[in-house]
């Protein structure tokens, strides 16, 4: 089945590494998103990319940096992360083709930094 | 930018009774409204979703109603059961070619058996 796959699925990092995060999927999809979930604040957006040649900033982008390499690959790296960046991180795709908007998650990275 | 609240953080229901989750949107301009589930340690999945030029649409046990005057729009669950139990967000867009999602912050529904 075509899916959306995250690397790692968990990690436990110490504050100032530098950590990359990884998301592929076989959709065919153009989009690609990264959000964090922390209890009571919901999903935020971190990037977002429209195609290969696209990288746009979402609400919470501070501390954060992306890469889109191909149409199926979107990293999200932690240049030097910090104990406030814990959190559950989803990948996400979506594609316009027939109108449709709906997103479709990554299983998910639980990153820790002590 | 678009800000999207939800009312209740948490709901218990018993069993078989209904489930209303609200939701509130501040951009006028927004017309896509969908609905995600999340359960325990799962990604979230869209469940239903509604478009402005709609005001209600309902799949099985579950239906959504819009509101664009008020500018709020609602989750009603029919006949709860336990596997309903789970994070429930809801988000907003504009749609088009740019669009982009904002979630409310979740609600966690309980379905007492």
């Amino acid at each position: 089945d075509a899916d959306v796959t995250q690397t790692p699925r968990n990690r436990i990092t110490k504050t100032g590494k530098r950590i990359m995060l990884e998301c592929s999927q076989t959709k065919g999809h153009d989009r690609m998103y990264w959000y964090r979930q922390d209890p009571g604040l919901g999903l935020r957006l971190i990037y977002y990319s429209f195609d290969v040649k696209d990288i746009n900033k979402g609400e919470i982008s501070d501390g954060y940096s992306v890469s889109r390499q191909a149409q199926a690959k979107f990293s999200l790296s932690l240049e030097s992360a910090i104990p406030n960046q814990t959190a559950l991180y989803f990948c996400a795709t979506s594609d316009l083709t027939g109108g449709g908007y709906e997103q479709y998650f990554g299983p998910g990275t639980r990153l820790t930094v002590t | 930018g678009e800000n999207v609240e939800q009312h209740p953080s948490t709901l218990s229901v018993q069993e078989g009774d209904s489930a209303v989750i609200k939701c509130t949107y501040s951009d006028s301009a927004s017309n896509y409204f969908p609905w995600y589930k999340q359960e325990l340690g799962k990604r979230p999945q869209l469940i239903i979703d509604i478009r402005s030029n709609v005001g209600e649409k309902k799949d099985q046990r579950i239906a959504v109603t819009l509101n664009k005057t008020a500018k709020h729009f609602s989750l009603h669950i029919t006949e709860t059961q336990p596997e309903d139990s789970a994070v429930y967000f809801c988000a907003a867009s504009k749609g088009g070619a740019n669009s982009k999602l904002t979630f409310g912050k979740g609600i966690t529904l309980s379905v007492r058996p």
